[in-house]
């Protein structure tokens, strides 16, 4: 059974730090490109950055660029997301997210996502 | 970045009815369009693919159209579990959501 499990998330004040993590299950984890996806409270879905399987093809969104660093560790089957210079509009609960193929040379749909872990930021 | 509009924002619709979403790309995606559904509390699943293609699981009352910057999602006859809200989105590029469409009991 494929799980994905996120963890880090929390209260931080404005201008600080956070890192995430997503810990992968149930798949070969390093098949897959793995996304990070968020969802202020109340609001839709923005998607915040996304890695190959190969950590060769990374992206952000322009909400996050220069800010967020995403990275993945195969051998321990874990996603990251490291967060400065967060700001109160990073409020949101953040998803990670598996791609639903696997080697893939473009980019996909996302066929398993984790429960998600909440950011708020505030002074 | 690509821009994806969803429409309308709030569909009232009553159980047995059918419900028509419409999603649309700022620049062609090709048929690299997905539609994922949220119930609240839960994290979004994967409804529809490659603009058309039912995922694992996904009952036949969904169906996916469209192609390049113009795409839809019909739910031919709404159950209860169906209320929910609807989110497109395309993966032609680095991916993008659209705002959502939600879809409530009429």
């Amino acid at each position: 059974e494929v799980q994905l499990v996120e963890s880090g998330g929390g209260l931080v004040q404005p201008g600080r730090s956070l890192r995430l993590s997503c810990a992968a299950s149930g798949f070969t984890f390093d098949d897959y490109a793995m996304h990070w996806v968020r969802q202020a409270p109340g609001k839709g879905l923005e998607w915040v950055s996304g890695i190959s399987w190969n950590s060769g093809s990374i992206g952000y969104a322009d909400s996050v660029k220069g800010r967020f660093t995403i990275s993945r560790d195969n051998a321990k089957n874990s996603l990251y997301l490291q967060m400065n210079s967060l700001r109160a509009e990073d409020t949101a609960l953040y998803y990670c997210a598996k791609e639903s193929t696997g080697y893939s040379s473009s980019w996909d749909p996302f066929d398993y996502w984790g429960q998600g872990t909440l950011v708020t930021v505030s002074s | 970045e690509i821009v994806m509009t969803q429409s309308p924002a709030t569909l009232s619709v009553s159980p047995g009815e059918r419900a028509t979403l419409s999603c649309r790309a700022s620049q062609s995606v090709s048929s690299n369009l997905a539609w994922y559904q949220q119930k609240p509390g839960q994290a979004p699943r994967l409804l529809i693919y490659g603009a058309s293609t039912r995922a694992t699981g996904i009952p036949a009352r969904f169906s996916g159209s469209g192609s390049g910057t113009e795409f839809t999602l019909t739910i031919s006859s709404l159950q209860s579990e169906d209320f929910a809200v609807y989110y497109c989105q395309q993966y032609n590029n680095w991916p993008s959501f659209g705002g959502g469409t939600k879809v409530e009991i009429k």
